[in-house]
């Protein structure tokens, strides 16, 4: 059964640093893993999805790498703003069917 | 384009009450997703639909959860009866059929007393 954990629960940082959020998952039989963004009491929007060929993508600030061998993704955010605080969920598992981990909440303090 | 939508956004209940939660999809979007997130953590599946049949309910709870998709469109999740324990957001999402991306709706956020 996969199992996605994300490390640190939360995060605050001052307003201009880059940083790497952390997801790891237990079985590297993936399909994809996917990045979410969730505002407080909103749904969740899909942010990046990285094929499990892939090692990669980018979305303007925003970098996802993915190692399936150590069964690790990192949420690479460059130049912090305030509008970036959120809760960041990785989601991986078969292809229409996602195992999500808990998220981390993060605050970007300007 | 408009997105999911979900209603009600808020629900109170009593313990033992019915509740029904209704979505409907983007238009076009084959694929319904039915998820339920707990308090600080990740959400977690209840059921998927491709068009009208439910292809995957394997973490629904049978006994008091049920849902439908009756023409392939919109859906309704109910429970009944209501348990404390079923206090959480509840999430629609949506995409085309064997795609990947999912796009989901702002939920429904039910409190049972």
């Amino acid at each position: 059964k996969q199992e996605v954990t994300q490390i640190p629960a939360a995060l605050s940082v001052p307003e201009g640093e880059n940083l790497v959020l952390n997801c790891s998952f237990t079985d590297s039989a993936i399909y994809n893993l996917q990045w979410f963004r969730q505002d407080p009491g909103k749904g969740l929007t899909s942010l990046l999805l990285i094929q499990s060929s892939q090692r990669e993508q980018t979305s303007g600030r925003l970098n996802a790498s993915l190692d399936k061998s150590s069964g690790r993704s990192t949420l690479y955010i460059a130049a912090s703003q305030p509008g970036d605080s959120a809760t960041y969920l990785c989601a991986t598992g078969g292809a229409q069917k996602l195992v999500f981990g808990q998220g981390t909440r993060l605050t970007i303090n300007p | 384009e408009a997105g999911v939508v979900q209603s009600p956004r808020y629900k109170i209940i009593e313990k033992k009450q019915p509740v029904a939660f209704w979505c409907n999809p983007i238009s076009g979007h084959n694929t319904l997703y039915w998820y339920r997130q707990n308090l600080g953590q990740g959400p977690e599946l209840l059921i998927r639909y491709e068009n009208e049949e439910a292809v995957d309910d394997s973490q629904l709870p049978k006994d008091r959860f049920s849902a439908e998709r009756l023409k392939g469109v919109d859906s309704t999740l109910k429970i009944q009866p209501a348990e404390l324990g079923d206090s959480a957001v509840y999430l629609c999402a949506s995409s085309y059929a064997r795609q990947e991306t999912q796009y989901f709706g702002p939920g429904t956020r039910l409190l049972v007393l």
